[in-house]
């Protein structure tokens, strides 16, 4: 069937630092992917999405590529913020009706 | 403001007891979905909708009854509860299938079971 792995958190980081947050899937087609993000005491926003191989999905400075060769997603944002702080969900969604398949989110703290 | 309304926003029940999380879309999407999620383990499908009159069991149905009369509304249905029901429940909804589209998901229920 169909998963998603994210890298463990919680990932702690200095304000202006490089991010990488590791997303694998697992599919039994050609899925598309999103990035997702949680902030406390809210529902899931959508942040990014690419629909087919190589193609970029990028929002508010994070950005991911689809690439189907290591059938990864990874999310990365240069230079992250203190309002970055939230948890960082990686999706997939197969073709026809299924519905999304989530990974168990990534908790991303971000210090001044 | 379009979107999607869950409520209520926090309810504590005791065990045995029944009740109904609301949730409402004003978009006309098709499609809608019942989440709930535990610390640490990511969101896990409970029941899904494809269209009024339809639905469908996700990952983790049991406990839980769903029905969809209307396009607008999704309600869950919990006719026992049980501490293992102890989490954060999202709604979402979707325009159609396929691989555009993401979901528009609620603010969540939080729900105790004691």
């Amino acid at each position: 069937g169909n998963s998603v792995t994210q890298m463990e958190g919680p990932v702690t980081l200095s304000e202006e630092a490089f991010l990488t947050i590791n997303c694998t899937y697992t599919a039994t087609g050609y899925p598309s992917l999103f990035w997702y993000v949680q902030y406390p005491g809210e529902g899931l926003q959508l942040l990014l999405k690419a629909t087919k191989a190589d193609d970029k999905g990028s929002n508010k400075g994070f950005e991911a590529t689809y690439r189907k060769e290591t059938t990864s997603f990874h999310l990365e944002k240069g230079s992250v913020q203190v309002s970055d702080s939230a948890v960082y969900f990686c999706a997939l969604r197969d073709s026809g009706n299924t519905p999304l398949v989530f990974g168990k989110g990534t908790r991303l703290s971000v210090i001044a | 403001n379009a979107g999607v309304t869950q409520t209520p926003k926090f309810r504590i029940l005791k065990i045995g007891q029944s009740m109904t999380l609301q949730c409402t879309q004003d978009m006309n999407h098709n499609y809608m979905y019942w989440y709930r999620q535990d610390p640490g383990m990511g969101l896990k499908l409970i029941y899904y909708s494809v269209g009024a009159g339809i639905t469908d069991k996700g990952e983790v149905p049991n406990g839980y009854n769903v029905s969809r009369s209307t396009t607008e509304d999704f309600p869950l249905r919990l006719e026992l509860a049980a501490p293992s029901q102890t989490s954060v429940y999202f709604c979402a909804s979707s325009h159609q299938p396929g691989g555009n589209y993401g979901y528009t998901f609620g603010s969540g229920t939080r729900l105790t079971v004691v």
